[in-house]
């Protein structure tokens, strides 16, 4: 099983919110980590796009618009990535990661269609 | 500005090695270190490693221990990534990244390069 899980898709429409969900393999427990989100568009690097462990422990990246934000569902054990009021340029991919076991693992990324 | 500038795309057959080149500007190249991370086909993001330019210093993912070897060259502000061995499944984008904070192995921040597309066919 995988450190980490993303949906592989999916779908808003503009102007809704979205909420993007990193869940954690059984055993690794959610509270313990900083998860870090990334936005990857079409033939471009990836760009970092915020950090969150706790309310007190996040970070947004530089330039980044507060309608991204993270959270944690501790039920699902799972990290989150919310986005408010979507437009048709948060049409992207979605990755996120954490440092577990002396490496930085990703999770394999959730393609997030604005239609 | 800060710039990770990577070397062009490259054609590999099965078994051969590949050295990709990041050249780093606009800062202080032995003040940061840089992780490589790659990206095959419409999947997701891979980590392989990170060097210490100041001291040369590494560590790999446990996936790529005795096939990457992570080098860096101060006179040129350069860091280059040997995948050796190489097969079908090493064909991806392979990235330099350099983390936000000085002196720090920290995550992958606001600066990567533009990607070198390695491609492994015989």
């Amino acid at each position: 099983q995988a450190v980490l899980t993303q949906p592989s898709s999916l779908s808003a429409s503009p102007g809704a919110s979205a909420s993007l969900t990193c869940t954690l393999r059984s055993g690794i427990n959610v509270g313990t980590y900083r998860i870090y989100w990334y936005q990857q568009k079409p033939g471009s690097p990836p760009r970092y796009l915020l950090r969150y462990k706790s309310d007190s422990d996040k970070q947004q990246g530089s330039g980044v618009p507060s309608r991204f934000s993270g959270s944690k569902d501790a039920s699902a054990n799972a990290g989150i990535l919310f986005i408010s009021g979507l437009q048709s340029e948060d049409e992207a991919d979605y990755h996120c990661m954490i440092w577990h076991s002396s490496a930085w693992v990703f999770g394999g990324g959730t393609k997030l269609t604005v239609l | 500005q800060v710039q990770l500038v990577q070397s062009g795309a490259e054609v590999k057959k099965p078994g051969a090695s590949v050295k990709v080149s990041c050249k780093a500007v606009g800062y202080t190249f032995t003040s940061y270190y840089m992780h490589w991370v790659r990206q095959a086909p419409g999947q997701g993001l891979e980590w392989m490693g990170i060097i210490n330019p100041s001291g040369g210093s590494t560590s790999y993912a446990q996936k790529f221990q005795g096939r990457v070897t992570m080098t860096r060259d101060t006179s040129t502000s350069t860091v280059y990534m040997e995948l050796s061995s190489l097969r079908s499944e090493d064909t991806a984008v392979y990235y330099c990244a350099r983390p936000n904070d000085e002196y720090s192995s920290s995550f992958l921040g606001d600066y990567w390069g533009q990607g070198t597309l390695v491609t492994v066919s015989s």
